[in-house]
């Protein structure tokens, strides 16, 4: 039971470059997040997902982009990658009304 | 609209002293509480989880806090320190199955020996 997985654990991408985040649970919930964690911050929501096949718009989604094909995997991509996406994500996952569960994170520079 | 404000951005405490981390939160609802704990180049774990059953809420390692209603208070605290408890803790409120979920901007504890 390897909970929530996040790939790649860290990347370094110039402006304009384009990736993908992959985020993975085993726990079968239905709810999953994306998160960003800037210093004095705390976490802020970018997009979210309550069941397959469905996503919505978190506090600060412009610039990202989300699909969940698959119940377990909850994809974050960046278009277009911007000094400003410099950050650590986080993806978490939950049941409904319930805690989060949250992966490694993934550092991410933009030059 | 929902909103927590942690009270310190830094707490030093000294090993095997009292630990208080302090947060007040804003909810139109009956919210759902957590706090969770992150140590450096981590991920987040939850430490405990206030929702609605008892107001004094124990959690994992040692740590416990009190849901003061009238106060709208969520403090963290822990009788004795350990040097393993450095870290960096969050207040979170969370309603509506979850996905409203705001964080405190964190605050982060240094136990010195």
């Amino acid at each position: 039971n390897a909970g929530v997985t996040q790939t790649p654990k860290f990347r370094v991408l110039k402006t304009g470059q384009s990736m993908t985040l992959l985020c993975a649970q085993d726990m079968n919930h239905e709810y999953m997040y994306w998160y960003r964690q800037d210093p004095g911050m705390g976490l802020r929501l970018i997009h979210y997902s309550v069941g397959e096949g469905t996503t919505a718009k978190g506090e600060v989604p412009d610039g990202y982009n989300v699909s969940r094909l698959k119940k377990q995997n909850f994809l974050l991509g960046l278009e277009s990658a911007a000094p400003s996406q410099t950050s650590v994500y986080f993806c978490a996952s939950s049941r409904p009304d319930n805690e989060q569960f949250f992966g490694p994170g993934t550092r991410l520079t933009v030059l | 609209a929902q909103s927590v404000t942690q009270l310190d951005s830094h707490v030093s405490v000294s090993e095997g002293t009292p630990v208080l981390l302090r947060c007040n939160y804003s909810s139109s609802y009956s919210p759902s509480l957590f706090w969770y704990v992150q140590h450096p180049n981590k991920g987040l774990q939850l430490l405990l989880k206030y929702t609605s059953a008892a107001t004094l809420v124990k959690g994992i390692n040692g740590f416990e806090a009190e849901f003061k209603k009238s106060e709208t208070s969520f403090h963290l605290t822990k009788p004795s320190a350990h040097m393993s408890d450095a870290a960096e803790y969050f207040c979170v409120v969370s309603i509506t199955g979850g996905f409203k979920t705001i964080f405190g901007a964190g605050t982060r504890l240094f136990v010195k020996a």
